[in-house]
């Protein structure tokens, strides 16, 4: 099972909006809506952001949303703040009863 | 407040086993599945195995099937990862994470416990 494919780095200004693709394949990301984001601050546990494509957990700003296309989602930060300066991680459940994870997006809030 | 706190690691030679342990509380223990998730130093994250809410089933991942085991406690809240014939890059971060129920996503997880094969 291959990683899913992100971009290594991402930066916005903050107040900009930014978004990170994932792209997956026909047996994961485009066969299921089970895909989420994860954020994770240096030598922090992941915090979950987005599940099943577009739905945000309790406490989670709106800032955050996800959506998805065939075999690509995306992650889009609207109104960067400083504190979003992180890495990323999109993930996936795939057809062969596995968790597939993306590739992970530094973003750097400049 | 709900939490997963890991232990268990530790650095251990090729070929060696370890046993790690997750313990949980704040929540139903016995009505979640339970993943481990780990991170190579420097690296992405890799998702290791599953075991459901009742221990019916287990899920393992390629790289550790046949070596890893997962085993659930219901009377303690614990949730086990044995690994056995460890090799140089089963080196990570191990974070064990529960199962959002019917969404197949990871939405609590512990701090994680490092485990270091080397010789």
């Amino acid at each position: 099972q291959s990683a899913l494919t992100q971009p290594a780095s991402v930066s916005g200004s903050p107040g900009q909006s930014i978004t990170i693709s994932c792209t997956g394949a026909s047996s994961d990301v485009g066969y299921y809506n089970h895909v989420s984001w994860y954020q994770q601050h240096p030598g922090k546990a992941p915090k979950l952001l987005i599940y099943e494509v577009t739905k945000r957990p309790p406490g989670i700003s709106d800032r955050f949303s996800g959506s998805k296309s065939g075999n690509t989602a995306s992650l889009t930060i609207s109104g960067l703040r400083a504190e979003d300066d992180a890495d990323y991680y999109c993930c996936s459940y795939a057809r062969n009863r596995a968790f597939v994870f993306g590739t992970g997006t530094k973003v750097t809030v400049l | 407040q709900v939490q997963l706190v890991e232990s268990g690691g530790g650095v251990v030679q090729p070929g060696g086993s370890l046993r790690l342990s997750c313990a949980a509380s704040g929540y139903t223990f016995r009505s979640y599945g339970m993943h481990w998730v780990r991170q190579a130093p420097g690296k992405g994250l890799e998702w290791v195995t599953f075991i459901h809410y009742d221990g019916s089933g287990r899920d393992l991942a390629d790289p550790v099937k046949g070596r890893f085991a997962v085993s659930r406690d219901d009377s303690k809240n614990i949730v086990d990862l044995q690994m056995n014939s460890l090799r140089t890059d089963d080196t990570a971060m191990y974070y064990c994470a529960r199962d959002l129920v019917g969404d197949y996503t990871f939405d609590i997880w512990g701090r994680g416990t490092m485990v270091t094969v080397s010789s």
